[in-house]
């Protein structure tokens, strides 16, 4: 089944407590992205990669760091969490940057 | 500045009635538009999607119309149902730039 993979689906952390949420996808796509949620501001593009080894800044990437060393993965790294960074987390791929996205169950993340 | 703006923010109507949501977006030069429903908590899922040329989309109950000339589109449900309960975003991507641009979507109530 073609899908998008996240884990975990939920986290409470303490602030400074380095954390990564890793995304997995298994339909060869080049295109992945996370995104944050927050109420009333809609989705937001955190860092996106248009392929392996390369990624590129979205909207809101501080505090954010990315890896894209396989095509299948790309964990998104909090090196130190602060309390404003509690969001509901989505990860997407899609075949390039126009095409259907396909997004992950999402990563419910508080930071106290 | 490219936007998407999404009306209206919140809709309630009785099982079995119809509506419309309204996308209006600034998204320059434009390749293609989409409509996601998300379920709470939930990922994001594609409904339909539009390029320059197409000026109606359906996928079952629903259908989306395109403007391109005035930048506007709209989603039409047919008959709802209580599971149509969610938020539909509306979601537009341009030729130049690796990155989709969302709109805040409107939360959609069907009530029994």
């Amino acid at each position: 089944e073609a899908q998008v993979t996240q884990n975990p689906r939920y986290l409470i952390t303490v602030t400074g407590k380095k954390l990564t949420v890793t995304c997995s996808q298994n339909m060869n796509h080049e295109y992945m992205s996370w995104y944050r949620q927050d109420p009333g501001l809609g989705l937001r593009q955190i860092y996106y990669s248009m392929n392996v080894e390369v990624t590129d800044k979205g909207d809101v990437p501080e505090g954010y760091k990315v890896s894209r060393k396989e095509k299948r993965n790309f964990p998104l790294i909090l090196e130190s969490p602060s309390p404003n960074q509690t969001s509901l987390y989505f990860c997407a791929s899609s075949l390039g940057p126009r095409t259907e996205a396909f997004f992950g169950q999402g990563t419910r993340l508080t930071v106290v | 500045k490219n936007q998407v703006e999404q009306s209206p923010q919140s809709l309630i109507i009785l099982e079995g009635k119809n509506c419309t949501l309204q996308c209006n977006y600034t998204v320059s030069p434009f390749s293609n538009l989409r409509w996601y429903k998300q379920d709470t908590g939930r990922g994001p899922v594609s409904l339909t999607i539009m390029t320059f040329s197409e000026n109606t989309k359906s996928n079952g109950r629903y259908t989306a119309t395109l403007d391109a000339d005035t930048k506007q589109s709209s989603l039409h449900i047919t008959a709802s149902q209580l599971s149509d309960s969610a938020s539909y975003i509306c979601v537009v991507s341009a030729t130049d730039f690796n990155k989709f641009y969302f709109g805040s979507g409107t939360k959609l109530n069907v009530k029994p």
